[in-house]
């Protein structure tokens, strides 16, 4: 089955600052790439997506870009404020697999004012 | 529209003894999911539904029953909880193709 992996687990850097999490995917036939952030105590919430036939899109602030040939795809946040810490994870759908998504283990975004 | 709905928030469990976590959604979205979260592990599928009558199991299904009789509602059942079965539960759901919205989450402890 699809096995997403994030890295880094954690990340921290300095308000104003610019934040990438990369996540990596096994299976070469997943087209749809989502991101969501969980803030503390809440559910996780979409932010952005990507498909297969697009390399990247952005809105405001964050970014995503995906590498097919590789089978990993970004997140970029920039201009970082303290409102983006947060727990933030990658999904890869699942190859016929019914709407399903794999998601990493998720990396704990900490931006220090 | 509320969006997905869980109740309850909180939840105390005794080992063996049983329960239901309520989801329900107002956007007439036909897929549904339940997952589970534990620290550092991400988002377990437990069980998904692609519409009304239709139930599948997930990745992590045993312990654990849900039903599907219309489509806002998707109850997730424990019959007997296990100090395993201790996380937190996340339904959301999806229009086909489309984004999942989630709910706020079921913290429950099974001591």
């Amino acid at each position: 089955g699809e096995n997403v992996e994030q890295h880094p687990s954690t990340l921290s850097v300095q308000e104003g600052d610019s934040a990438v999490i990369k996540c990596t995917y096994s299976d070469s036939a997943s087209n749809y790439f989502p991101w969501y952030k969980q803030e503390l105590g809440k559910g996780p919430q979409l932010i952005i997506d990507i498909r297969s036939n697009v390399g990247e899109k952005k809105d405001q602030r964050i970014a995503v870009t995906l590498n097919k040939t590789a089978k990993h795809f970004s997140l970029h946040i920039t201009e970082t404020q303290p409102e983006d810490s947060a727990v933030y994870f990658c999904a890869a759908s699942l190859p016929y697999g019914n709407n399903r998504l794999a998601f990493g283990k998720g990396n704990q975004v900490v931006v220090i004012p | 529209n509320a969006g997905v709905t869980q109740t309850p928030k909180f939840r105390i469990l005794k080992i063996g003894q049983s329960m239901t976590l309520q989801c329900t959604q107002d956007m007439n979205h036909n897929y549904m999911y339940w997952y589970r979260q534990d620290p550092g592990m991400g988002l377990k599928l437990i069980y998904y539904s692609v519409g009304a009558g239709i139930t599948d199991k997930g990745e992590v299904p045993n312990g654990y029953n849900v039903s599907r009789s219309t489509t806002e509602d998707f109850p997730l059942r424990l019959e007997l909880a296990a100090p395993s079965q201790t996380s937190v539960y996340f339904c959301a759901s999806s229009y086909q193709g489309a984004e999942a919205f989630f709910g706020q989450g079921t913290r429950l402890t099974v001591v």
